[in-house]
């Protein structure tokens, strides 16, 4: 089993929807989350962190985790198209990083 | 400004020509680590340090070697490069330790062909 995993892409939401990307992850012992959003051909950049469980909202993000169930989930609402990338799941104890979720915002 | 620099950006090179890419930063961070992110694939660690002179194999270290002589410089080196080491490659620094939860701060990424 991976140490981190999303749901596989690519995820295509219409412009002013709601994105919703899921992470799994298999250390309980984790600690903190990471969602990096990574442009094409460009490096990761950090969007949101989150150490608690429950929500945590910044702006049109919200990062929701359940440390329970082992999964941390970004929700991005009011999708717009320069929202399209690939989103990176990483959970901090391993420094490992999941595979990404790819999100197309359609006009 | 804070940042991770690697150099070159871009590199076309033959097989088994050494090779290496350098990494920097200016933040004074303990942490540094190389990825290599293939299609489908996601981002791959391939060493990670944790100070000076302390380097660690990550999940991809085969033909790879690394070295952590001052805090700031972290550059990956390839032996003998192979076709298979074609890839994106980005150097990453964090404050504090491996457990810490601070992020990660991404270099601009490395282009390499491998012929």
């Amino acid at each position: 089993q991976k140490e981190v995993e999303q749901n596989s892409g690519p995820l295509s939401v219409p412009e002013g929807a709601i994105a919703s990307l899921n992470c799994t992850y298999s250390d309980r012992g984790s600690q903190s989350f990471f969602w990096y959003r990574q442009y094409s051909g460009k490096s990761p950049e950090l969007i949101m962190s989150i150490y608690s469980n429950g929500d945590k909202e910044d702006g049109r993000f919200t990062a929701q985790l359940n440390k329970a169930s082992q999964y941390v989930s970004l929700l991005i609402r009011d999708s717009q198209p320069s929202d399209s990338a690939t989103y990176l799941c990483a959970v901090n104890r391993q420094l490992s990083f999941g595979a990404g979720t790819t999100v197309t915002v359609r006009a | 400004e804070a940042q991770v620099t690697q150099n070159p950006r871009y590199l076309i090179t033959v097989t088994g020509k050494k090779l290496t890419v350098t990494c920097s930063q200016n933040m004074n961070h303990e942490y540094m680590s190389w990825y290599r992110q293939d299609p489908g694939l996601g981002l791959r660690q391939i060493y990670y340090s944790m100070n000076v002179e302390v380097t660690d194999k990550g999940d991809v270290p085969e033909g790879y070697k690394v070295s952590r002589k001052e805090k700031r410089n972290f550059p990956l080196i390839l032996e003998s490069p192979s076709p298979n080491q074609t890839s994106l490659y980005f150097c990453a620094s964090m404050r504090g330790a491996l457990l810490s939860n601070q992020p990660q701060h991404f270099g601009d990424g490395t282009r390499l062909s491998i012929l």
